[in-house]
């Protein structure tokens, strides 16, 4: 069974920390993503990755920088966390000639 | 560029009875249409999928879909929902370049006993 795996169910970073939110996929894909999701927005794109070392914002990177170093994982960081960055964090992966995205189960981040 | 409104944030409804969530998308191009669901404390799970052919498609538990090109929509229904399928529900579509998938703002069924 194929899948994507986040690191960490549940985060509470304090303001201002640099936070590592780490997502591995055993699937062989080359295209990765963020996505934060928060009451009533649905899922917005942080940032994608279509090769390693390849990335690409989204729609809403300010706040966030990823990192790909292999093409398993796929990192999101946050360079100083604040208390609007507490959401769930989704990381998701595709085959490039595919639509058929696979989720991680997800990372609640709170920031105090 | 597209986006897809979910037209109804909350949709209650008690067991054994029909449910509709709406779904509309705007987009320049064409496009291909999901419907995913996430339990609670769960990630996203794909419910269901139009990319060509039939414009009516159907899950395996018993939803289905029909994709309206000239109305812009993908409309999730079931004749008879259960407690199980309490849940939120996420409508996005992916141009047919396939680069970013675009959300809806979600529907949460509550399905009441």
């Amino acid at each position: 069974d194929v899948k994507v795996t986040q690191s960490s169910r549940y985060l509470v970073k304090r303001t201002g920390e640099k936070v590592f939110l780490e997502c591995v996929q055993d699937m062989d894909h080359e295209n990765m993503f963020w996505y934060r999701q928060d009451p009533g927005l649905g899922l917005r794109l942080i940032y994608f990755s279509y090769d390693v070392k390849m990335k690409e914002k989204g729609d809403i990177p300010e706040g966030y920088s990823v990192s790909r170093e292999k093409k398993e994982r796929f990192s999101l960081i946050l360079e100083s966390a604040s208390t609007n960055q507490t959401s769930m964090y989704l990381c998701a992966s595709r085959e490039r000639v595919s639509y058929g995205y696979t989720f991680g189960s997800g990372t609640r981040l709170t920031v105090v | 560029a597209q986006s897809v409104t979910q037209l109804d944030s909350q949709v209650p409804v008690f067991e054994e009875a029909p449910v509709e969530l709406r779904c509309n998308y705007s987009s320049s191009v064409s496009v291909y249409l999901f419907w995913y669901v996430q339990y609670p404390n769960q990630g996203l799970q794909l419910l269901l999928k139009y990319l060509s052919g039939s414009t009516l498609v159907e899950s395996i538990n018993g939803f289905e879909a029909e994709f309206n090109k000239s109305q812009t929509s993908f409309h999730l229904r079931k004749p008879s929902v259960h407690i199980s399928d309490t849940a939120e529900y996420f409508c996005a579509v992916v141009d047919n370049a396939g680069n970013m998938l675009t959300f809806g703002g979600g529907t949460r069924l509550m399905v009441k006993p």
